[in-house]
């Protein structure tokens, strides 16, 4: 069975620092994606990126950067010099294998404050 | 254009009534979904239509009926519902998986939020 675990249930922080929101999954499909969505209080979940579990590269968008680690089973997502704007619920996300490649299994998500 | 858009944005219904919710993209997408967000959790997927026929059915409770007219439109037929079914509800897309290898990312429109008395 494919789970994804975000630990954090709330995070809180100050404007301008950086925050890392963790992800961890479980799978055994040997092909399977992994995703980050934003909720903002609006309620449309915004796609942000899909890492593809052969390609271990970390990625950077200004101020996002996602770390994926297949020996850990992690896919980090850190904002650098947060912003208000960025207050939101964040998801991570994991879909596997060809059959099951339709179905998202989300993380129960991570509360993102930012505090001016 | 990444746009999903949903109508209506708000609805509240009794539990007698019939009601419906339109989902409509104009990205190519030829897989539509249907989630459920009760607040404070993930959304939980419904429904998946992929070339316009229904793939994925999770188990949903029949006075929730899916319909998808074409490529395009995707509606969520309500009726005699209970009060625990009110949340929000998403729709989204994305390009479909016949015959290709990938995965793609599924993006969604702003939900209608539900309540229903």
């Amino acid at each position: 069975a494919q789970k994804v675990t975000q630990a954090q249930t709330e995070i809180s922080v100050v404007e301008k620092e950086d925050v890392t929101l963790d992800c961890v999954y479980e799978t055994r499909d040997t092909t399977y994606y992994l995703f980050w969505y934003k909720q903002p209080p609006s309620g449309e979940l915004v796609f942000l990126i899909r890492r593809n579990s052969f390609d271990e590269q970390n990625e950077i968008s200004g101020r996002y950067s996602w770390n994926f680690q297949k020996s850990t089973s992690s896919f980090n997502f850190t904002i650098t010099a947060s912003q208000v704007v960025d207050s939101a619920v964040y998801f991570c996300a994991l879909s596997g294998g060809i059959q099951g490649a339709q179905k998202l299994v989300f993380g129960q998500g991570t509360r993102l404050t930012i505090n001016p | 254009d990444t746009e999903v858009t949903q109508t209506p944005k708000h609805l509240v219904m009794g539990m007698t009534n019939k009601k419906s919710l339109k989902c409509e993209q104009h990205m190519g997408h030829r897989a539509m979904y249907w989630y459920k967000q009760k607040a404070k959790k993930p959304p939980e997927l419904m429904f998946v239509y992929s070339y316009e026929k229904l793939s994925i059915n999770e188990s949903v409770p029949s006075r929730f009926s899916p319909e998808c007219p074409n490529s395009s439109l995707l509606n969520l037929h309500l009726h005699a519902l209970q009060p625990e079914d009110s949340a929000l509800y998403l729709c989204a897309s994305s390009q479909d998986l016949a015959g290709g290898p990938g995965s793609y990312e599924q993006y969604f429109g702003p939900g209608t939020r539900l309540t229903v008395t």
